[in-house]
């Protein structure tokens, strides 16, 4: 059964540095690309971008480009998303995704939990 | 970056009654289009990719249609577990794939 488990809530001040991980299971970790999706509670859903685990290839949303890091450890299938300087604004739920296939240009079909993300001073 | 637009942005159905839900690209995106449905506290879950094909675990009574910049999914006859929100996502090519702002439904 293929499986996506996040690390839990956090909140932190701006600022401040954080990484959240998603833990993958059940499947190749190294064949399906791992996206970020943000979604303020109550809004939309915004794709950040994703990484190929076999690779670390990564490709960012523009206007996401320089504000987070996405990386993975292969040896423990577990995709990060990182921020160096947290910004109020930052505040959201963070999903990460699993792409379908070996091929981004597909959809995300297993979801992890989400892990909640509040930046306030 | 492609925008996608959604249409309306809360539908009020009865149980029993059908729905049905549009979605708009900025430019054509083949048939690279997925539904996705979140209730409340939830992750989305993938419904229908390739704009008409539904993913595992879907019911029969979703039905996605359309191609190049129209889209829509149907509810045949809506459940209880039906009311949620719902996004399209375009996947063609070439990223960001942005999501569209989603439509509501709710119980009538």
């Amino acid at each position: 059964e293929v499986q996506l488990e996040q690390s839990g809530a956090e909140v932190k001040k701006p600022g401040e540095s954080l990484k959240i991980s998603c833990k993958a299971s059940g499947y190749s970790f190294t064949t399906h690309w791992i996206g970020w999706v943000r979604q303020v509670p109550g809004k939309g859903l915004e794709w950040l971008g994703f990484i190929y685990p076999a690779d670390s290839d990564t490709r960012y949303r523009p206007s996401f480009q320089g504000q987070v890091t996405m990386s993975v450890d292969k040896s423990i299938t577990t995709a990060y998303l990182r921020w160096n300087s947290l910004k109020a604004s930052d505040t959201a739920i963070y999903y990460c995704a699993r792409v379908s296939g070996s091929w981004f240009s597909l959809p995300f079909d297993h979801w992890g939990q989400g892990t909640l993300v509040t930046v306030s001073s | 970056e492609i925008v996608m637009t959604q249409s309306p942005a809360t539908l009020s159905v009865s149980p029993g009654e059908a729905a049905t839900l549009s979605c708009r690209a900025s430019q054509s995106v083949g048939s690279n289009l997925a539904w996705y449905q979140q209730t409340p506290g939830q992750a989305p879950r993938l419904l229908i990719y390739g704009a008409s094909t539904r993913a595992t675990g879907t019911p029969a009574r979703f039905t996605g249609s359309g191609s190049e910049t129209e889209f829509t999914l149907s509810i045949s006859s809506l459940q209880s577990e039906d009311f949620a929100v719902y996004f399209c996502q375009h996947y063609n090519y070439l990223p960001p794939f942005t999501f569209g702002p989603g439509t509501k439904v709710d119980i009538k």
